[in-house]
């Protein structure tokens, strides 16, 4: 079956523009979670969603919203995009079982850049 | 909040030769999840452990879960260049299946022929 699918895979913008990247979930997960990816700081989680509610949320400022669609599909959105934006933003979807932990499935990110 | 801290951040290593990351948690954890990132992709998940003192093997990969669940390892016995990528542990909080996963800063791991 078709994996997690991150759209754009790359994209470059300037300082101030806003961005809107989506997450196509494997088909049946209902969970979708946003990571920010930089080479030193790890995997830094922005937001979990499931069935269109934000589950959890990490520390990121304001600026860094998402949200989810009927169909699972998620949108993240970053305003006033500053040059400590350029990250790989990845996405990842889980079965959100009602028993049991959430394996995590990742699509292959979207790479921002930010002049 | 909860911090899942990671050692060592690099690590190179003589192919055939052994390697351990470790992983502690500030606090309890419901499970621990083990991924693999090779260079230029995107984490792909290796195993999870749940119950206290578990030990889990893949081939040349063990895994195991502390008994406080709080501290997890990766051990890879005899090294190959395929063995190349970072090696993330990732967390969930006590108490819950549902709680945010909170990944360690990364082990990269080189394997040098």
């Amino acid at each position: 079956k078709a994996g997690v699918t991150q759209t754009p895979r790359y994209l470059i913008k300037t300082r101030g523009q806003q961005v809107t990247l989506s997450c196509s979930p494997i088909s049946g997960h209902r969970s979708v979670s946003w990571y920010q990816q930089t080479p030193g700081q790890g995997l830094q989680f922005l937001f979990e969603y499931f069935s269109e509610t934000q589950r959890n949320k990490g520390n990121f400022p304001g600026r860094f919203s998402g949200r989810q669609f009927s169909n699972s599909r998620s949108e993240m959105n970053v305003s006033t995009l500053e040059l400590g934006d350029s990250a790989l933003y990845l996405c990842a979807s889980s079965l959100m079982a009602d028993s049991g932990a959430n394996v995590l499935t990742f699509g292959a990110g979207s790479r921002l850049t930010v002049l | 909040g909860q911090q899942v801290m990671q050692i060592p951040q690099y690590q190179h290593v003589q192919e055939g030769e052994d390697f351990t990351t470790y992983c502690n948690s500030s606090t309890t954890l419901s499970n621990i999840q083990w991924y693999k990132q090779r260079p230029g992709g995107h984490p792909v998940f290796l195993i999870q452990l749940v119950k206290s003192g578990e030990v889990k093997k893949q081939k040349r990969l063990t895994f195991q879960f502390g008994e406080a669940k709080k501290n997890s390892s990766l051990h890879i016995t005899a090294t190959q260049t395929t063995d190349v990528g970072t090696y993330f542990c990732a967390g969930r909080a006590g108490g819950t299946s549902y709680g945010k996963l909170t990944f360690g800063q990364g082990t990269i791991l080189t394997v040098h022929p």
